[in-house]
């Protein structure tokens, strides 16, 4: 099993349309989780963190489910602009800090 | 600030050919990391330093050497190329182990 696993898409939607990515992780002693956006053949970006709480910047809103050892980004009102590849990052639990990066999920929004 | 950059951006080796990837970073980050991208299998880490003089292996560090002389530089080199190490190589650097900042990539094919 793959420490964190995404559903690589592709995910086609229209402009305006809301849509939902999930991330399974299989370490139950990880404690940061990011999500991370790339575009084709660019470097990754950080997006946003995630918190337990829960958090939103503008569109992007961010869920941590620990129990279930499941994160979540929802974007809302979907621009051209967000068509990229969504990467789920995960933190070690040791020391290092080192990063388990899922293989991404791709969103293409449509006009 | 250049932020963190990579040379060369492309480059083909045969088979048996060693060579080095550099990446520099200006914004004196004591973090810095080597990840290789391949399809399907998300950013692998092949090796980090937590600092100058220190370095340690990641989840792929078989066929590739790193040192850490200086804060700015983190090189890595492959011993004897092979096609298996065809792949996107990117350079990252962070302050606070968690937000990494990647360079632009290097892309390496091996013939």
């Amino acid at each position: 099993r793959k420490e964190v696993e995404q559903d690589p898409g592709p995910f086609n939607v229209p402009e305006g349309a809301t849509v939902a990515f999930n991330c399974t992780y299989s370490n139950s002693a990880s404690q940061s989780f990011f999500w991370y956006r790339q575009d084709c053949r660019k470097e990754p970006k950080l997006l946003m963190s995630v918190y337990s709480s829960g958090n939103e910047d503008g569109r992007f809103t961010a869920q941590l489910n620990r129990a279930s050892q499941y994160i979540s980004l929802l974007i809302r009102d979907s621009k051209l602009s967000d068509s990229a590849t969504y990467l789920c990052v995960v933190s070690e639990s040791s020391n290092t800090g080192k990063l388990i990066f899922g293989q991404g999920t791709t969103l293409q929004v449509k006009p | 600030n250049a932020g963190v950059t990579q040379t060369p951006k492309f480059q083909v080796l045969k088979t048996g050919q060693s060579m080095t990837l550099q990446c520099a970073q200006d914004m004196n980050h004591e973090y810095m990391s080597w990840y290789r991208q391949d399809p399907g299998m998300g950013l692998r880490l092949i090796h980090y330093s937590v600092g100058a003089g220190i370095t340690d292996q990641g989840e792929v560090p078989n066929g590739y050497n790193v040192s850490r002389s200086t804060t700015e530089d983190f090189p890595l080199r492959l011993l004897s190329a092979a096609p298996s190490q065809t792949s996107v190589y990117f350079c990252a650097s962070s302050t606070d182990r968690y937000e990494q900042y990647f360079g632009p990539g290097t892309r390496l094919t091996v013939t």
